[in-house]
């Protein structure tokens, strides 16, 4: 079956640091990977979009990296600052298939 | 705010309440969703009006009814719920394109602040 795995412990980083969060999948063929980001109680807001053919996407602080060999996302967020602080998800859309799958999500600590 | 509105916030119903949520959007977009949030779990996408098609989660259950009128508003009406069903109920929307368009059938979700449900 298909699934996506994101890491449901916490991670902790100091601020200033660089924060990277994985999204593993297995039995998927995505045309493309999306990250969201969770504040409590709040909607996911959509943050970055890399498709099957790109390595690499940035935007600003954010860097996304797909390997679809790996079958494995990177989330990178340099010069983390307390305000990143929240719940990071990602999701897929399968090739041929018009809805997204969303992974538990990783919440993202982030210390003065 | 993401141009996803969602009415009411919070509700506390009791398992013999029918009640509805709501959500407009105004964004132009031409698919909704429904998804629900419990602790520890991750979104499930329970309905989906897309290109004015209803596509639904088998798993869902018969309590949980969706109304789409038109592109910009969807409902949730609620029955007989039970205490397992408090959850937080999140509204998506998106631009949908026709299924063998490049790069994809459908992008970005945009979702509202949600409905934090709890069922007593």
């Amino acid at each position: 079956s298909q699934k996506i795995e994101q890491n449901s412990e916490a991670l902790n980083i100091q601020e200033g640091k660089t924060a990277t969060l994985t999204c593993n999948y297995t039995n998927y063929s995505p045309a493309y990977l999306q990250w969201y980001r969770q504040d409590p109680g709040r909607g996911p807001v959509f943050l970055l979009l890399i498709r099957e053919n790109e390595k690499e996407k940035r935007k600003e602080r954010l860097k996304v990296t797909f390997d679809t060999t790996l079958k494995q996302s990177l989330f990178h967020i340099t010069a983390s600052q307390p305000a990143d602080s929240a719940t990071y998800l990602c999701a897929l859309e399968a090739t041929g298939y018009s809805t997204l799958t969303f992974g538990k999500g990783t919440m993202l600590l982030v210390s003065p | 705010e993401t141009g996803v509105t969602q009415t009411p916030r919070h509700l506390v119903m009791g398992m013999t309440n029918k009640k509805s949520l709501k959500c407009e959007q105004h964004l132009g977009h031409n698919a909704m969703y429904w998804y629900k949030q419990s602790a520890k779990k991750p979104l499930e996408l329970m309905f989906v009006y897309s290109l004015e098609e209803r596509v639904e989660n088998n798993s869902v259950p018969s309590r949980f009814s969706p109304e789409c009128p038109n592109s910009s508003h969807l409902f949730l009406h609620l029955h007989t719920l039970q205490p397992e069903d408090s959850a937080l109920y999140l509204c998506a929307s998106s631009q949908e394109k026709p299924s063998g368009t490049s790069g994809g059938s459908q992008e970005t979700q945009y979702f509202g602040p949600g409905t934090r449900l709890l069922v007593l």
